[in-house]
């Protein structure tokens, strides 16, 4: 067990809908990242906060936003879906803002696009 | 973006055997990072390596950063059944501020 939760652990949906994944960091880290996992693209880093604020950004769409809440939580926001958007979504924390620090990986929510 | 060669795609072994994989790019890295993960898991960090020659262990694990920052390598001596998984390589660019870019993963399978 990592220390990070995610929220839910499936989700099916159909395309055009819009969805919100939840992120739990472990306690004391200050940064949160998001990634997509597909089998055709692999592992694609979408975007990280600090303490609240954006930090860095990869490949994510513009139907995609995320924020980080003052407890540190952080959601995704998926919008407009496509059928390509299923993937699995992993979010993982570290204590500190640096790309290379010690990254735990949650469970993951898997996304079902219908 | 930037792509990660990672190789081989799959291993079949027996029990026992060592294992060799590696990830290699066009561009420069300053931090390597080995991952496993198992299914319906998360990636686990495994080693990070974070200076060109550098070789680091982690129990039967052993992982170089090449001194070209192009390229890193993973063993596994004498492998176990809990070994099998999907390893993963992951870089961070050179002043790259865009986050980790990963490989496609080494799928390893023991035979009995």
């Amino acid at each position: 067990d990592s220390g990070v939760t995610q929220t839910p652990k499936h989700l099916i949906t159909a395309t055009g809908q819009r969805v919100t994944l939840r992120c739990s960091p472990r306690s004391g880290d200050l940064s949160v990242y998001w990634y997509q996992q597909s089998l055709d693209q692999g592992l694609q880093f979408l975007i990280q906060y600090y303490n609240g604020e954006e930090r860095a950004k990869g490949n994510i769409l513009e139907r995609f936003s995320a924020q980080q809440f003052p407890d540190l939580h952080s959601e995704l926001n998926l919008s407009s879906l496509e059928l390509g958007d299923s993937a699995l979504y992993f979010c993982a924390s570290s204590d500190a803002g640096i790309m290379s620090d010690t990254q735990y990986f949650g469970p993951g929510t898997r996304l079902t696009v219908l | 973006g930037q792509q990660l060669n990672q190789s081989p795609q799959s291993m079949f072994i027996q029990e026992g055997e060592d294992v060799s994989m590696n990830c290699t790019s066009s561009s420069i890295f300053n931090t390597w990072l080995w991952y496993k993960q198992d299914p319906g898991e998360g990636p686990v960090l495994l080693i990070a390596l974070y200076k060109a020659g550098e070789l680091t262990s982690n129990g039967r694990l052993t992982a170089q950063f090449g001194i070209t920052r192009k390229d890193s390598f993973l063993n596994i001596s004498a492998s176990i059944p809990s070994d099998v998984g999907i390893y993963f390589c992951a870089g961070q660019l050179v002043g790259g501020a865009d986050g980790l870019t990963f490989g496609k993963g080494t799928h390893l399978i023991i035979q009995p």
